[in-house]
């Protein structure tokens, strides 16, 4: 079965702190990671993905097999970032859906 | 910059009642699809549709779901006969063919039963 965790709900951080929003997965192939996100009252749009190793608004997230971990960070926080994130599994390069986590809202403090 | 759009942005039913809730995705993407959010729990996918016929569908998309592309652009979800727990928000995508897989997501139908 496919599955993605994001174990925390909420997170506050202070602007300027950094920021590290925890996802883990479970799936025996070799899935496409993901982040989305969704900022308020828009939709849900793509921030990054795996095989693309970009960094997108400051944002990277490095994909460890051997800890079926795929978390977000950033190193410097900015209002701006407040948002609903969401980590996402495709199952295989190519397929056609997406397993998504809970979702994490993160909250930057001035 | 081109988007995907679904109307109506929200829409309240009885139950028993028959819903189609509405998406015209980016015009040049093949592959539609629609997730359900219900409220306080995950992005669920539904289904998936390339080529004018299902290609995936996840097992929540029993046979009181059907979906659609009736005219070339609109891409269509039907369900059947609503009940309470069919209150969630729906969300279109669509993406191009091939290994990007990147989902643009529409605004979401907030639908409600009744």
């Amino acid at each position: 079965a496919q599955r993605v965790t994001q174990p925390e709900k909420l997170l506050s951080v202070f602007k300027g702190a950094p920021v590290e929003l925890k996802c883990n997965y479970s799936y025996s192939g070799s899935p496409e990671l993901f982040w989305y996100v969704q900022y308020s009252r828009q939709r849900l749009q793509l921030l990054l993905r795996h095989i693309s190793r970009e960094s997108i608004k400051g944002f990277t997230a490095d994909l460890n097999k051997g800890e079926t971990s795929f978390h977000l960070k950033k190193p410097f926080a900015q209002e701006e970032d407040s948002a609903m994130y969401y980590c996402a599994l495709s199952p295989f390069q190519g397929a056609q859906k997406l397993v998504f986590g809970q979702g994490t809202r993160l909250t930057i403090n001035p | 910059e081109p988007e995907v759009t679904q109307t109506p942005s929200h829409q309240v039913t009885q139950m028993g009642q028959e819903v189609i809730l509405r998406c015209v995705p980016i015009s040049n993407h093949l592959y539609f699809y629609w997730y359900r959010q219900i409220l306080g729990q995950k992005v669920e996918f539904l289904v998936s549709f390339y080529n004018n016929e299902i290609s995936e569908k996840s097992e929540i998309f029993d046979d009181q779901f059907s979906v659609e592309r009736p005219d070339g652009s609109n891409f269509t979800l039907k369900i059947r006969s609503t009940k309470l727990e069919d209150s969630a928000m729906y969300f279109c995508a669509s993406s191009r063919l091939g290994q990007d897989t990147e989902a643009f997501f529409g605004q979401g139908t907030r639908l409600t039963v009744v």
